[in-house]
């Protein structure tokens, strides 16, 4: 248990489909982090929040569509994917951004 | 260009010896470092950071040892155990630079043999 969690822990969705990932944590921490884990490459970051407020977006397709409503909850809202965005999809969360940082234990996504 | 790397992709050794799993890193703004374990199909989970102010740090079974100079780390597990047998990512990242995020290596997967 690391006080991140993920849900749904699976999720297999067609390209036409429009489907959200979850990611809750009760640390009380202030920065959140999705990142992207395809297989046999290193761990991908692809968006970082501070205080709600999105800081970094490294380069990702705007087919992936974050959301912080607040500092205990963020979300990864998908549509439309390719059948190559099928990964384990990371949150973590830090007290401050590059500090240490606790994970939840993924959504595994399968794109058909 | 990879800034951390990990350039050992796999790694065996047989229960009660040492496990020694390397990783090398570019940018010298760097100041703090991270090994995090990860089995299949969960989130990586923390082991052991080190601060660049420190050359050692010591839990338990795990010892991490940073060589500045070198921009190298190291990870030392002794007795490995099978549990032990995951993929080791080390991370890095610029704590002073407020903003810097992580950057993690490849991943080295630990194969603990009975």
């Amino acid at each position: 248990e690391t006080g991140v969690t993920q849900t749904p822990r699976h999720l297999v969705m067609g390209m036409t489909n429009k489907k959200s990932l979850k990611c809750e944590q009760h640390l009380g921490h202030n920065a959140m982090y999705w990142y992207k884990q395809s297989a046999k490459k290193p761990l991908e970051l692809m968006f970082v929040y501070n205080f709600k407020e999105q800081t970094e977006n490294n380069s990702v397709p705007s087919r992936f569509s974050p959301e912080c409503p607040n500092s205990s909850h963020l979300f990864l809202h998908l549509h439309t994917l390719q059948p190559e965005d099928s990964a384990l999809y990371l949150c973590a969360s830090s007290q401050v951004v590059g500090g240490r940082a606790f994970f939840g234990q993924g959504t595994r996504l399968t794109v058909v | 260009d990879q800034q951390v790397k990990q350039n050992s992709p796999s790694l065996s050794v047989q229960e009660g010896r040492i496990s020694i799993l390397n990783c090398d890193y570019t940018n010298s703004m760097f100041d703090y470092f991270l090994w995090y374990k990860k089995y299949p199909a969960e989130g990586p989970t923390f082991l052991i950071s080190i601060s660049s102010i420190k050359d050692k740090n010591e839990d338990g079974r795990f010892t991490v040892f940073l060589n500045k100079s070198a921009k190298h780390l190291s990870l030392h597990i002794v007795p490995s155990q099978p549990g032990d047998s995951a993929v080791y990512f080390c991370a890095a990242s610029a704590r002073d630079n407020y903003g810097q995020n992580f950057v993690f290596g490849p991943g080295t997967r630990l194969s603990v043999l009975p």
